[in-house]
């Protein structure tokens, strides 16, 4: 069974940092493209970024570019988005979610999230 | 950067009666959509992928139809556990995004 458990949300303050890990199992992680996508509280989806397969191509949404970094380590099966600088909009319910192919397709794959909530 | 609008904001239907949910894309996405269906306290399920397929164990209630900048959800007759947020997404252009969702509730 494909299975995706993510970790490592907690309450921060503004400014502060915060890594987000997912722990991958029962798939070829290394051929798999992988995403963040976020949901506020009581709002829609809104995806954050996106890595490929061996990690060497990245893509980030506006609002967290030059903030978040994600990247992943094949060898443990596991992805990473480390969050600096943060701030009050980017309290969400953080998801990992993986794509069909390494050069696309739909979010097949899901975490089942971990809360990240940023406040003084 | 690809709007995807969603229309209703909220569907309310009776158990047993068709549903249809629309999207549409500010520019074509070609036949690069997804829908989604996300129940309170659950991460989002993938129901259709590229427009009109159904992914793995969603019943055939469930199809998809449309291209380029407008799209369709039907579900054909209403269950029970059919009551939720429902989602499309384009995955043709960086940045990938979501509708603002569609609630369906009972009426």
């Amino acid at each position: 069974e494909v299975q995706l458990v993510d970790s490592g949300g907690n309450l921060v303050q503004p400014g502060g940092s915060l890594r987000l890990s997912c722990a991958a199992s029962g798939l070829s992680f290394s051929n798999s493209a992988m995403s963040w996508v976020r949901q506020a509280p009581g709002k829609g989806l809104e995806w954050v970024s996106a890595i490929s397969g061996s990690g060497v191509d990245t893509y980030y949404a506006d609002s967290v570019e030059g903030r978040f970094t994600i990247s992943r380590d094949n060898s443990r099966s596991t992805l990473h988005l480390q969050m600096n600088n943060l701030r009050a909009e980017d309290t969400a319910i953080y998801y990992c979610a993986k794509r069909f192919h390494d050069n696309g397709g739909a979010f097949d794959v899901w975490g089942q999230g971990t809360l990240v909530t940023v406040s003084s | 950067e690809r709007v995807m609008t969603q229309s209703p904001a909220t569907l309310s239907v009776s158990p047993g009666e068709r549903a249809t949910l629309s999207c549409w894309a500010s520019q074509s996405v070609k036949n690069n959509l997804a829908w989604f269906q996300q129940k309170p306290g659950q991460a989002p399920r993938l129901l259709i992928y590229d427009v009109s397929t159904r992914a793995t164990g969603i019943p055939a209630r469930f199809s998809g139809s449309g291209s380029g900048t407008g799209f369709t959800l039907t579900i054909s007759s209403l269950q029970s556990e059919d009551f939720a947020v429902y989602y499309c997404q384009q995955y043709n252009n960086w940045p990938l995004t979501f509708g603002g969702g569609t609630k369906v509730e009972i009426k």
